[in-house]
């Protein structure tokens, strides 16, 4: 069973700091990650994808993938209040059209 | 912008009743998704449709079936709900290909009684 594995939190993060939301996945095969918020009672909104091994950034967001490693990871500078939601990683699997998502870590960026 | 629409934000029925959730997407996308979200469990894949008329099986697919008669339009039928289908559906598209993102409708917060 391929998986995708984060920390489900509370991760509290004082406003102005740098918040780290990491995700684990298992297929070694995976090409594409995926961020994803999702702030209480809203669907999922895509932050973030990333392909390659390093870091991509957008923003007060960068996005890490470690293919070596099997893990990829969500800084958010400066962290803001309403930076505070549920962020889901997302791994594609098995070369096709699917993607699985992680249960998500909920973040909260206090004032 | 992506623009992907789903038909009730809220919706309730009784049990026994045959539901029918719609999805339409407007980015001409060739792949559309049916999701369940609850609390602890995550997102979990129902049904998927790379084509119009083709669907296929996700990870639940049990009391579910689905439409896909054009491009942009992807419907979700519970047979004959049951309580354990209350939950919050979600639809997606993408295009073709493991590299695109997917995008998702608001979502509908189906309670079965």
């Amino acid at each position: 069973q391929k998986e995708v594995e984060q920390n489900s939190g509370p991760l509290s993060v004082p406003e102005g700091a740098i918040a780290s939301l990491n995700c684990t996945y298992s297929d070694r095969v995976s090409q594409s990650f995926f961020w994803y918020r999702q702030y209480s009672g809203k669907s999922p909104e895509l932050i973030m994808s990333i392909y390659s091994n390093g870091d991509k950034e957008d923003g007060r967001f960068t996005a890490q993938l470690n293919k070596a490693s099997q893990y990829v990871s969500l800084l958010i500078r400066d962290s803001q209040p309403s930076d505070s939601a549920t962020y889901l990683c997302a791994v594609d699997i098995d070369r096709d059209d699917k993607i699985i998502f992680g249960k998500g870590t909920r973040l909260h960026i206090l004032p | 912008d992506v623009k992907v629409t789903q038909s009730s934000r809220y919706l309730v029925k009784r049990t026994g009743e045959k539901v029918f959730l719609e999805c339409v997407q407007d980015m001409d996308h060739e792949n559309m998704f049916w999701y369940r979200q609850d609390p602890g469990l995550g997102l979990r894949l129902i049904y998927f449709s790379y084509d119009v008329k083709m669907k296929e099986k996700g990870d639940i697919p049990e009391g579910y079936s689905v439409s896909r008669e054009k491009k942009e339009r992807f419907s979700l039928i519970l047979e004959s709900a049951s309580t354990n289908q209350t939950s919050m559906y979600l639809c997606a598209s993408s295009l073709g290909g493991n590299r695109y993102e997917q995008y998702f409708g608001p979502g509908t917060r189906l309670t079965v009684t």
